[in-house]
């Protein structure tokens, strides 16, 4: 089955720089990666996501790259804020709900002012 | 809508107790899924539904029951508490195939102690 590893496990950014965090995966037939955002005592709940037939996908300061041949896949953000200060989750699936989401083991952010 | 709605937020079982954690989803969705978060830790999947009357494992199914007669309800069952199942748990949803989005829905969770 698949297997999900992150990298890092925490992280801690000064305010207004970037932050990366990155993914491989195993089954080359997954085609559906979705991050995820948890802040403390919160539920998960999804940023962005990327399918398989494109390599960057951007949505004002959050972007996540593909890359598919290397099987792994990266979250970035630019212009780090406070509010940035969360847990963040990468998952990989086959693109149908009925193949439920692998998730990585997460990645702690720490944003300081 | 309300979205995906779990009881209780909190409880506290004696070892050996049992309980039914409640997961109830307004959007129509066919696909739910009931994850366990340990602290610090990521989501494991414990079992998961396509629709009504179909269940299936996920990776950490041992000590949990689940059905699924309504496309709106999911329960988890524990039948003999253990310590081992102290964790927060989060029930989810996905919209059905064909859709552009399989985003999974978070419901609020609940946080279950064992003792």
């Amino acid at each position: 089955g698949e297997n999900v590893e992150q990298h890092p496990s925490t992280l801690s950014v000064q305010e207004g720089d970037s932050a990366v965090i990155k993914c491989t995966y195993s089954d080359s037939a997954s085609n559906y990666f979705p991050w995820y955002k948890q802040e403390l005592g919160k539920r998960p709940q999804l940023i962005i996501d990327i399918r398989s037939n494109v390599g960057e996908k951007k949505d004002q300061r959050i972007a996540v790259t593909l890359n598919k041949t290397a099987k792994h896949f990266s979250l970035h953000i630019t212009e780090t804020q406070p509010e940035d200060t969360a847990v963040y989750f990468c998952a990989a699936s086959k693109e149908s709900g009925n193949t439920p989401l692998v998730f990585g083991k997460g990645t702690r952010l720490s944003v300081i002012a | 809508n309300a979205g995906v709605t779990q009881t209780p937020k909190f409880r506290i079982l004696k070892i050996g107790q049992s309980m039914t954690l409640q997961c109830t989803q307004d959007m129509n969705h066919n696909y739910m899924y009931w994850y366990r978060q340990d602290p610090g830790m990521g989501l494991k999947l414990i079992y998961y539904s396509v629709g009504a009357g179909i269940t299936d494992k996920g990776e950490v199914p041992n000590g949990y029951n689940v059905s699924r007669s309504t496309t709106e309800d999911f329960p988890l069952r524990l039948e003999l508490a253990a310590p081992s199942q102290t964790s927060v748990y989060f029930c989810a949803s996905t919209p059905t195939s064909g859709t552009s989005s399989y985003e999974q829905y978070f419901g609020p969770g609940t946080r279950l102690t064992v003792t």
